[in-house]
């Protein structure tokens, strides 16, 4: 089964600086698709950014990036030039490609705090 | 484009009372999924509809919880007895056809207490 590990629970950085934020997971399958969301404090979610693992290329958008990592199944997001309002709980989730698996298995989140 | 409805927004019921939620995903996404979000398991994964067919429903709790798609426009998850630990926030998403590579979009979910 699919495993999606967050081990910070909790980050606080000042504005304008640059987090990282780490996400390990576990699959048997040879191809999948890793997401990041943010939950805003009104509940919503909303999808950041997406790595295909057969991509060798960090994707980037906007000011995130990820660090794919495959040989130690690792996906962590940066955002560079924090803002006040990136301060939300972020979740690395897994999608797998195998037919009929099509849920998300979500992390439990790392909540971002971005001081003034 | 409104993106995924859910109704009601809060909803408060009385232990062993019935609770219907109601999700009206995005136009043209064939995909559908249930999720119920609580401080204490996360993000968990309850059932999912590919153009209105029930695919996986692995992750419902089997004897009060049910599902339906009657139509392309909207699906109801139906929690029959409600117990206090049922309280959660009840997520909805759609996703587009055969797109595993695509993200999923959330409704603002229906914040279910149940007392």
């Amino acid at each position: 089964a699919q495993k999606v590990t967050q081990t910070q629970t909790s980050i606080s950085v000042m504005e304008k600086t640059t987090v990282t934020m780490d996400c390990v997971y576990e699959t048997r399958d040879s191809s999948y698709f890793l997401f990041w969301y943010k939950q805003t404090a009104s509940g919503e979610i909303v999808f950041l950014i997406r790595q295909d693992s057969y991509k060798k290329e960090n994707a980037t958008e906007g000011h995130y990036s990820l660090n794919f990592q495959k040989p130690k199944s690792s996906i962590g997001l940066i955002i560079t030039a924090t803002q006040i309002e990136d301060s939300a709980v972020y979740f690395c989730a897994m999608r797998e490609n195998t037919e009929g698996a099509d849920r998300l298995t979500f992390g439990k989140g790392t909540q971002l705090i971005i001081q003034p | 484009n409104a993106g995924v409805i859910q109704t009601p927004r809060h909803k408060v019921t009385g232990k062993g009372q019935e609770a219907t939620l109601w999700c009206e995903p995005i136009s043209g996404h064939s995909a559908v999924f249930w999720y119920r979000q609580t401080i204490v398991q996360g993000l968990e994964f309850l059932t999912y509809f590919r153009n209105q067919a029930p695919i996986d429903d692995s992750g419902m709790p089997k004897e009060r919880f049910s599902a339906q798609m009657p139509n392309q426009s909207h699906s109801t998850l139906k929690i029959q007895s409600t117990q206090p630990q049922d309280s959660a926030v009840y997520l909805c998403a759609s996703s587009p056809h055969g797109g595993r590579n695509s993200d999923y979009t959330f409704g603002s979910g229906t914040r279910l207490l149940v007392i």
